[in-house]
């Protein structure tokens, strides 16, 4: 049972352009979401997160949405870098202030590729 | 800085023998370590839970036999694949939790992985 969802296993977006990646959850236990970056044969690398009581979050070219009542989020990157090329994986958690920390429940990852 | 280092990188066993993957955290200290396993084209998947000082947390479906897992301080967490089997070839990657993590308890900062064959 796949709790969180990335239906778009690639992504094809010209260098400049906006770039949006969609990931969806089943379990409404989670109050914490994060993407990380990851290349081939290396650990993930996290970029931005947010947690349930936000519904946006922006950090340079990195903004997350979050829309709770669909269990739907997404990352948006604008513009667009050859260096953006990568696999991005979206993760959640189900606990969230305090009181100690569970793993992360990933998702199947979507394989971004910045055209120039 | 969080920088988390995983060694060997890669390593191949013969089916039967044991394997020990170390994780580190270079430059704070980890309260909680996490252990993932990765099939090609698959996602993450969380093995145990490793709290510094006590026993680990496995994952439905992992059996703690064969995996050991050791976190013997607050900046080292050792994975022992015991009786290693072909099916049991993947990438292993650890992440951990700086103790002092301010806002962010789950900004997991992840090692670069081990890529274990069993032949």
């Amino acid at each position: 049972d796949q709790q969180v969802k990335q239906n778009s296993p690639s992504l094809s977006v010209q260098e400049g352009r906006i770039s949006i990646l969609n990931c969806d959850y089943t379990n409404s236990m989670f109050d914490y979401f994060l993407w990380y970056k990851k290349y081939p044969a290396e650990g993930p690398t996290f970029l931005i997160s947010i947690s349930s009581i936000k519904d946006k979050n922006e950090d340079g070219r990195f903004t997350v949405f979050l829309n709770k009542s669909a269990k739907h989020l997404s990352l948006h990157i604008v513009p667009s870098q050859p260096g953006d090329s990568a696999v991005y994986f979206c993760a959640a958690s189900a606990r969230y202030s305090g009181g100690g920390a569970d793993g992360l429940t990933f998702g199947k990852g979507t394989h971004l590729i910045i055209q120039p | 800085g969080a920088v988390v280092s995983q060694h060997p990188s890669w390593v191949i066993c013969k089916s039967g023998t044991s394997v020990k993957i170390e994780c580190r955290s270079l430059d704070f200290q980890a309260t909680t370590m996490f252990w993932y396993r990765q099939f090609p084209k698959q996602s993450l998947m969380l093995m145990a839970t490793s709290n510094e000082g006590s026993k680990a947390t496995y994952e439905q479906g992992v059996e703690k036999d064969k995996f050991l897992i050791n976190h013997a301080s607050l900046t080292l967490s050792t994975l022992t694949v015991t009786s290693a089997h072909p099916e049991d070839s993947s990438f292993y990657i650890c992440s951990a939790i700086p103790r002092l993590a301010g806002g962010h308890v789950y900004e997991q900062y992840f090692g670069p992985g081990t890529r274990l064959t069993v032949t």
